[in-house]
C-alpha cells in the first residue's frame, strides 16, 4: 500500500500570486499524477509527473501554467501559476504502483485552493 | 478517446438494502483496468474494488461486487446490506496508460 500526504490541505491566495503543492509518498511509486477536482465533481487529470524530465500534460493544461516537478520516486510538486478565480479548485496528488498485471492508484487527501 | 459514463448522479438506498451503481465505458483496447473509487466527504479517494479485463469472473470485495460485462462495456458495482458509512461519491474509473473518471454517483443512505 501507499500513503499520500499533501501539503497545505488548503489554502486562500490573492490574484496574481503562485502556490507550490507539494506531495509526499511513504513508498516508492512507479508514477506519479496531478488531478483537478472542482467541489462535487470529477477528476481532471492535469499531467503525469515524471522522474527527473519534463510532466506530460493533458490537453488543456500547460507548463507554464502548471510547472510540476518530480526529483525521485516518492516526490512531487505542483505550483499553480500567476493565479486566478477560475483556478479555485481542489487538486490531488495521486502514486500508481505497478507489480506485474497488479497495480493499484492511490490518492492523497487533496489541496483545497481558494483564488481571491 | 475512453469515455466513462455514469448516468445516475444521485441515488438513494435504505440501511442494510442493496443498490446498484451503474456504470458504462467505451474503449477500443482488450486489456485494460476498471476501478470503483469512493470518496467521502474527508475527500479522500478510497479503492473499492478493480476488475481486470482479461478476467472473466466479477471481483469481490465482502459487501461489494461487481457485474462486469466486457461485451456491454458495463461495469456495475452492488453495495449488498448498505450501511451509513457508504455514503459517498463513488467514481467508476477505466485505466489503460491512464485513468479517466466518470462524473460519479451521489449515494446518501437512508437511516
Amino acid at each position: 500500500s501507499a500513503v499520500i500526504s499533501q501539503k497545505p490541505s488548503r489554502d486562500i491566495c490573492q490574484r496574481g500570486t503562485s502556490l507550490t503543492i507539494q506531495c509526499q509518498v511513504d513508498s516508492q511509486v512507479t508514477m506519479m499524477f496531478w488531478y483537478r477536482q472542482q467541489p462535487g465533481q470529477s477528476l481532471t487529470l492535469i499531467a503525469t509527473a515524471n522522474q527527473g524530465s519534463e510532466a506530460t500534460y493533458e490537453s488543456g493544461f500547460v507548463i507554464d501554467k502548471f510547472p510540476i516537478s518530480r526529483p525521485n520516486l516518492t516526490f512531487s510538486t505542483l505550483t499553480v501559476s500567476n493565479m486566478s478565480p477560475e483556478d479555485s479548485s481542489i487538486y490531488l496528488c495521486s502514486g500508481l504502483k505497478l507489480a506485474g498485471r497488479t497495480d493499484t492508484q492511490y490518492f492523497g487527501p487533496g489541496t483545497r485552493l481558494t483564488v481571491l | 478517446a475512453q469515455t466513462v459514463t455514469q448516468s445516475q448522479p444521485e441515488m438513494s438506498v435504505q440501511e442494510a438494502e442493496t443498490v446498484t451503481l451503474s456504470c458504462t465505458y467505451d474503449t477500443s483496447e482488450s486489456d485494460y483496468y476498471l476501478f470503483w473509487y469512493k470518496q467521502p466527504p474527508s475527500r479522500q479517494m478510497i479503492l473499492v474494488i478493480r476488475q481486470e479485463a482479461y478476467k472473466q469472473q466479477n471481483a469481490t470485495e465482502n459487501r461489494f461486487s461487481v457485474n462486469f460485462q466486457k461485451a456491454a462495456k458495463s461495469f456495475s458495482l452492488k453495495i449488498s446490506d448498505s450501511q451509513l458509512g457508504d455514503a459517498a461519491m463513488y467514481f467508476c474509473a477505466y485505466r489503460d496508460d491512464k485513468i479517466i473518471f466518470g462524473k460519479g454517483t451521489r449515494l446518501h443512505i437512508l437511516p
